[in-house]
């Protein structure tokens, strides 16, 4: 079974802090992709992120980062210099095969207040 | 364009009431999915039509009938709806779902109350 837990359930820094979003899966394949997503108070979920499980490489997006680590079954997120625009819902995903299809699994998610 | 439109934004509805939700697409991608979101929680997949057919259906009561008429477009189609039935529904697209796990693209969501 699939499993991811974010462990933080909200996060409140104040405006250019940086902050680091935490994420742990579980599962029993070898391959498999991980996500972050994004939701603002508006609902909609956007995609900030995907990586495959070969692919262990960090990587930075102006002031966001990740750090994927197979080790410890952990693909952190880190936001540099915080903005209030940051504030949401931030989740991360877990697919990996199943009947029919890649099933996708969402963390609890972590919300985020940036204060001016 | 990586847009999922999502129609009607809101939909009150009685439990009596038959109502549908509309989901479409246009990048070309051959799988889309629904998921149910509840207030504070994360999204739970309910239905994945992969070309065009239903491959996976997550034990949803059948009160929720899934339709994707072609590659564009997906429906949710509700019937005899229970309150807790009230919650965001979400549409989502990707390129392909064979092969791998794709990027899924949200639309705005439907939120849909049940009196």
């Amino acid at each position: 079974a699939q499993k991811v837990t974010q462990a933080q359930t909200e996060i409140s820094v104040v405006e250019k802090e940086d902050v680091t979003l935490d994420c742990v899966y579980e599962t029993r394949d070898t391959t498999y992709y991980l996500f972050w997503y994004k939701q603002p108070p508006s609902g909609e979920l956007v995609f900030l992120i995907r990586r495959n499980s070969f692919d262990e490489q960090n990587e930075i997006s102006g002031r966001y980062s990740w750090n994927f680590q197979k080790s410890t079954s952990s693909f952190n997120f880190t936001i540099t210099a915080s903005q209030v625009v940051d504030s949401a819902v931030y989740f991360c995903a877990l697919s990996e095969a199943d009947t029919g299809g890649f099933k996708t699994i969402f963390g609890a998610g972590t919300r985020l207040f940036v204060k001016a | 364009d990586t847009e999922v439109t999502q129609t009607p934004k809101h939909l009150v509805m009685g439990m009596t009431n038959k109502k549908s939700l509309k989901c479409e697409q246009h990048m070309g991608h051959r799988a889309m999915y629904w998921y149910k979101q509840k207030a504070k929680k994360p999204p739970e997949l309910m239905f994945v039509y992969s070309y065009e057919k239903l491959s996976i259906n997550e034990s949803v009561p059948s009160r929720f009938s899934p339709e994707c008429p072609n590659s564009s477009l997906l429906n949710l189609h509700l019937h005899a709806l229970q309150p807790e039935d009230s919650a965001l529904y979400l549409c989502a697209s990707s390129q392909a779902p064979a092969g791998g796990a794709d990027t899924q693209y949200f639309g705005p969501g439907t939120r849909l109350t049940v009196l």
